[in-house]
């Protein structure tokens, strides 16, 4: 089946550091790409919808400027979070959409700013 | 009224028990719903599409009452395996030859612990 990976697995970085997290679908293209961000006992949050080759489209309350997403290719998307505050840590999750409905989650990127 | 509401939980079953988790959304004119799964500390993973005729597979049957908006996910002989938090999510946007609404909106997700 489809699978989805995401680079690092997790991550610690101090408060003020840029950090970038990587998504590939590794056996479809993937015309679209989300992300999610998931907090303790909470539901996952879409963030953002990342369209290959166009900006991204940001849900309401998700600074654009601070979480940055490069939708390059058809299986490669980024979030980058910049200067990362320790309220930024939490679990990230990407997805790729393969077809019409058809969405695969990667393993998720967890992040503790210290 | 939240997008999308789960029961709270969190439900601990005997091993072989029958377990019924609800879901309500408000969005009337969402398209298409699922259920997930997803472990602790992992991501989810889909467990099953839900159709408007209902729908079945092996120990899991989803039920759909879009007059109710209104989503239900049952657990037959309930295995130790179960044991995750099960999420109901529906696609609010139109799914239309673009997809271009298309927009998975996730409840909170409901806990289950099948005990041995």
């Amino acid at each position: 089946g489809a699978v989805v990976s995401q680079h690092p697995s997790w991550v610690i970085c101090k408060s003020g550091t840029s950090v970038k997290i990587e998504c590939r679908s590794l056996d479809f293209q993937a015309t679209t790409m989300f992300w999610y961000r998931q907090f303790p006992k909470q539901s996952l949050m879409l963030m953002a919808t990342s369209n290959e080759g166009s900006k991204a489209t940001y849900e309401q309350g998700v600074e654009k400027d601070k979480f940055l997403i490069n939708h390059a290719s058809l299986t490669l998307s980024t979030l980058t979070v910049t200067s990362a505050h320790p309220e930024d840590s939490s679990f990230y999750i990407c997805s790729a959409r393969e077809g019409v409905e058809t969405q695969y989650f990667g393993p998720g990127t967890r992040l503790l700013v210290l | 009224r939240k997008e999308v509401e789960q029961d709270p939980g969190p439900f601990n079953v005997p091993e072989g028990a029958t377990v019924a988790f609800n879901c309500t959304y408000s969005n009337s004119a969402s398209q298409s719903f699922f259920w997930y799964r997803q472990d602790c500390r992992k991501e989810p993973k889909l467990l099953m599409s839900v159709y408007s005729s209902g729908n079945e597979d092996g120990r899991f049957t989803a039920q759909l009452n879009r007059a109710s908006q209104y989503i239900s996910l049952l657990i037959r002989d309930s295995k130790l395996s179960d044991s995750a938090t099960y999420l109901c999510v529906v696609n609010m946007g139109a799914v239309d030859s673009g997809g271009s609404n298309y927009k998975l909106t996730f409840g909170k997700g409901t806990l289950l612990t099948v005990n041995p």
